[in-house]
């Protein structure tokens, strides 16, 4: 059972647009969700997190919308840049250690 | 600052072969996790420390051991490795075990076995 699912494996986007990552889950216990980057050979960093109180978070170029009746967040990049190209793993939490991670997308910002 | 150390940085391990994954943490973080990643899977727990001497069983733990001596290490050992066992290995620290921390990770350790 995948609580926590990244359907698009991949996502290309021209340098400057917008990026749209998006992650769905299907545990309404959730009530914490992180956004995590992973370059190659490297382990995954934090980026952005949300709370199930909120339905907005931002820092900078990143926004991460929580939609809890969809049971659906997005992680918006904006605008995109070559050095946003990654692995990016959204994971959930109900409020323990216990974090579900997705399987991940993998973002190529094309300069 | 280091952060999470992680070593070796790759291994090729023969089926049957004890093995000793090391993580060691300089953030004075209280826990500790091991993850292995799997193609087409998310990071999964494999096994949790709340902190110096006390350690839990995460998602996958078969197959696996771990210990925390001190706050700042915490070995992940393969008692007797599988082909199975073939992943990408992460190790993570946290402030504490309570919900809405933020987990940091380490580089990684790439083992295979056959």
């Amino acid at each position: 059972d995948q609580q926590v699912k990244q359907n698009s494996p991949s996502l290309s986007v021209q340098e400057g647009r917008i990026s749209i990552l998006n992650c769905d889950y299907t545990n309404s216990m959730f009530d914490y969700f992180l956004w995590y980057k992973k370059y190659p050979a490297e382990g995954p960093t934090f980026l952005i997190s949300i709370s199930s109180i909120k339905d907005k978070n931002e820092d900078g170029r990143f926004t991460v919308f929580l939609n809890k009746s969809a049971k659906h967040l997005s992680l918006h990049i904006v605008p995109s840049q070559p050095g946003d190209s990654a692995v990016y793993f959204c994971a959930g939490s109900s409020g323990t250690y216990k974090y579900i991670f997705g399987t991940g997308t993998r973002l190529k910002v094309l300069a | 600052i280091a952060g999470i150390t992680q070593a070796p940085t790759s291994q090729i391990l023969a089926a049957g072969r004890r093995m000793t994954l090391r993580c060691t943490q300089d953030m004075r973080h209280n826990a500790m996790y091991w993850y292995r990643q799997d193609l087409g899977l998310g990071l999964r727990l494999i096994h949790y420390s709340n902190t110096a001497g006390t350690t839990g069983k995460g998602e996958v733990p078969d197959g696996y051991s771990v210990s925390r001596a001190n706050t700042d290490d915490f070995p992940l050992t393969l008692a007797s490795a599988v082909p199975s066992q073939t992943s990408v290995y992460f190790c993570a620290s946290s402030e504490t075990l309570a919900g809405g921390n933020i987990q940091y990770f380490g580089a990684g350790t790439r083992l295979s076995v056959l």
